[in-house]
């Protein structure tokens, strides 16, 4: 039982490097989604797609992209890496529609930018 | 004005004392809510859905004011395993299934 598997789990990044993290599941999810989490403070949405070829913004998308790449594949890109993106990022996926809509979290990615 | 705002706690309790959290949403498009719990430095895992009748599971209770636009949960006899970080979460409706999270309110149980 895989569930939402992340890659990487630890990354150092230098100011301006470039970087793309990747996240997969295999629950047959519609939907799926980018947060950040910063010390002390809770998930901040970063980008969302809420079925496959849609993508959304959240609450604080500058400074990154996203690619639906297919329904099990989401990933956030990091153009050009900056101190302040340092936090632990979250990738999820969801169900939809009335069902039970819970998300399911990958284990984190732990990311600092130099 | 925050989409999901939490009481800002940390709430420091000795075992076997009742603890009540609440949690506010703004967008009354929001259509489904739950509650998460996330142990330091790990994933948020879901403690429980939040139902229009309110539910129980075991110790816990949620409820829902739908025109207050209001969430609550209540942990019963609480053990020190109890203690996280408790995370109030909204789904909005429509095509986006947005998932929207509160700060999150701490909980340290003491013995």
């Amino acid at each position: 039982n895989a569930g939402v598997t992340q890659t990487p789990k630890f990354q150092v990044l230098k100011t301006g490097q470039s970087m793309t993290l990747q996240c997969a599941q295999d629950m047959n999810h519609n939907s799926m989604y980018w947060y950040r989490q910063d010390p002390g403070m809770g998930l901040r949405l970063i980008y969302y797609s809420a079925s496959e070829g849609t993508t959304d913004k959240g609450e604080v998308p500058n400074g990154y992209n996203v690619s639906r790449l297919n329904k099990r594949e989401f990933s956030l890109r990091l153009e050009s890496a900056a101190p302040s993106q340092t936090s632990v990022y979250f990738c999820a996926s969801s169900g939809m529609g009335q069902a039970k809509t819970e998300a399911f979290f990958g284990q984190g990615t732990r990311l600092t930018v130099v | 004005r925050k989409e999901v705002e939490q009481d800002p706690g940390p709430f420091n309790v000795p075992e076997g004392a009742t603890v009540a959290f609440n949690c506010t949403y703004s967008n009354s498009a929001s259509q489904s809510f739950f509650w998460y719990r996330q142990d330091c430095r790990k994933e948020p895992k879901l403690l429980m859905s939040v139902y229009s009748s309110g539910n129980e599971d075991g110790r816990f209770t949620a409820q829902l004011n739908r025109a207050s636009q209001y969430i609550s949960l209540l942990i019963r006899d609480s053990k020190l395993s109890d203690s996280a970080t408790y995370l109030c979460v909204v789904r909005l409706s429509g095509g986006y299934n947005k998932l929207i999270f509160g700060a999150g309110t701490r909980l340290a149980v003491h013995p």
